[in-house]
């Protein structure tokens, strides 16, 4: 089966501080991604990955930054953080037929 | 753009059918998608159907596909408790071997009554 795991299941930060949520996958699938989830506003992408050191911004990508310098691992950066981006964050990696398979999801709170 | 549209809420009673509505704007979707969420977790696939397809069954749960009208659903048989959770319909297209961006819609929370 494949495994998505997100390296912190909850974090609360103060504003301005900077913030990590690291995804790591053990199927060596190529593409990765970002999403943030808000009630009522369902998911949004953020950044996506096709490849190692390539990404490619989503739908809101303002106020975030990715990384993935290993095939196995797509970071999120919050460079400093602030109350809107308090959220669930969800990452995924894509299989051979498009379908996305997610970690368990990671919930900011942004005091 | 593409856009992928679901109602919010259903509610039904234990051991009845559910049928979870969607509708999506891309008339280029090559593949749609059903996932579950929990309560405090990720989605999990649930199903996918391809866009040649009109139906497709997998133990309780069965897609039906209206091409024409862009309308999904999903029907879960002899609905359980266990069930109840938030539904996510999805649509993908490959546009000339780029990255597919799935499209999700924003989620039809299942209640199920004992």
């Amino acid at each position: 089966d494949v495994k998505v795991t997100q390296s912190s299941r909850y974090l609360v930060k103060r504003t301005g501080e900077k913030v990590f949520l690291e995804c790591v996958q053990d199927m060596d699938h190529e593409n990765m991604f970002w999403y943030r989830q808000d009630p009522g506003l369902g998911l949004r992408l953020i950044y996506f990955s096709y490849d190692v050191k390539m990404k490619e911004k989503g739908d809101i990508p303002e106020g975030y930054s990715v990384s993935r310098e290993k095939k196995e691992r797509f970071s999120l950066i919050l460079e400093s953080a602030s109350t809107n981006q308090t959220s669930m964050y969800l990452c995924a990696s894509r299989g051979n037929t498009g379908e996305l398979f997610f970690g368990e999801g990671s919930r900011l709170t942004v005091l | 753009g593409e856009d992928v549209e679901q109602s919010l809420f259903l509610s039904v009673r234990e051991g009845d059918s559910s049928v979870i509505n969607c509708t999506y704007t891309d008339s280029s979707s090559t593949y749609l998608y059903w996932y579950k969420q929990e309560p405090g977790a990720g989605l999990q696939l649930l199903t996918y159907i391809f866009s040649n397809m009109d139906m497709k069954q997998d133990q309780r749960l069965t897609v039906l596909l209206n091409k024409k009208d862009k309308h999904l659903s999903l029907r879960i048989a002899d609905t359980q408790t266990g069930d109840s959770a938030i539904y996510f319909c999805a649509e993908g297209s490959n546009y000339g071997g780029a990255t597919n961006k799935l499209i999700f819609g924003t989620g039809t929370l299942l209640a199920v009554q004992p």
